[in-house]
């Protein structure tokens, strides 16, 4: 158990929705971090919070959003959802950066 | 761009013989590498790490080997056993690279 929690663990929905994932921290780190893995692809980092500022991004959709709350949980958002979308979606978390990145479960995604 | 990539996306190893995962990186200001295990259906798990002044680093039953002349690094498990069949991942942290990952199956 890595200490990041993640929810939901799955979820399926339909092409032009909107979810939203859900990640809290280890305890005592600032730093959240999303990446979306496709099947059989490797990780592709989306983006960073410190602290609750945006302090990287990756190769984030224009249509995925994500932000990072006071009590350092993060929220990243997904809409007008297409096939594609499907995927695994890690939060992985750190004391600072870079450091070793602690990653939660996941949260399976799939759009029919 | 950069890049981490891994040179076999498939390893085959007998229980208890010594595995060799290799990565290769583009970045030559890199200063920070990680390897991650993940088993399937889990989110990857820290195995080790070790920074650009460091040659090689020993955990248990793991050692990573860094050569910044050729930006190659390895991953070596000694004494494999059922339990690391996984995908194994190295990682740039400093730019949040991660390689696509080697698979690794032990057989009995």
């Amino acid at each position: 158990d890595s200490g990041v929690t993640q929810t939901p663990k799955h979820l399926i929905t339909a092409t032009g929705q909107r979810v939203t994932l859900r990640c809290s921290p280890r305890s005592g780190d600032l730093s959240v971090y999303w990446y979306q893995q496709s099947l059989d692809q490797g990780l592709q980092f989306l983006i960073q919070y410190y602290n609750g500022e945006e302090r990287a991004k990756g190769n984030i959709l224009e249509r995925f959003s994500a932000q990072q709350f006071p009590d350092l949980h993060s929220e990243l958002n997904l809409s007008s959802l297409e096939l594609g979308d499907s995927a695994l979606y890690f939060c992985a978390s750190s004391v600072g950066a870079p450091e070793t990145q602690y990653f939660g479960p996941g949260t399976r995604l799939l759009v029919l | 761009g950069e890049s981490v990539g891994l040179h076999l996306p498939t390893l085959s190893v007998q229980e208890g013989d010594n595995s060799i995962i290799n990565c290769a990186y583009s970045n030559s200001a890199s200063d920070y590498f990680i390897w991650y295990k993940q088993e399937s259906g889990k989110g990857p798990q820290f195995i080790i790490d070790i920074r650009s002044n460091m040659d090689k680093r020993q955990g248990q039953r793991v050692t990573v080997l860094l050569n910044k002349t050729v930006k190659h690094l390895s991953l070596q498990i000694a004494a494999t056993q059922p339990g690391d069949s996984a995908v194994y991942f190295c990682a740039e942290s400093q730019n949040f690279v991660f390689g696509p990952g080697t698979r690794l199956s032990v057989l009995p």
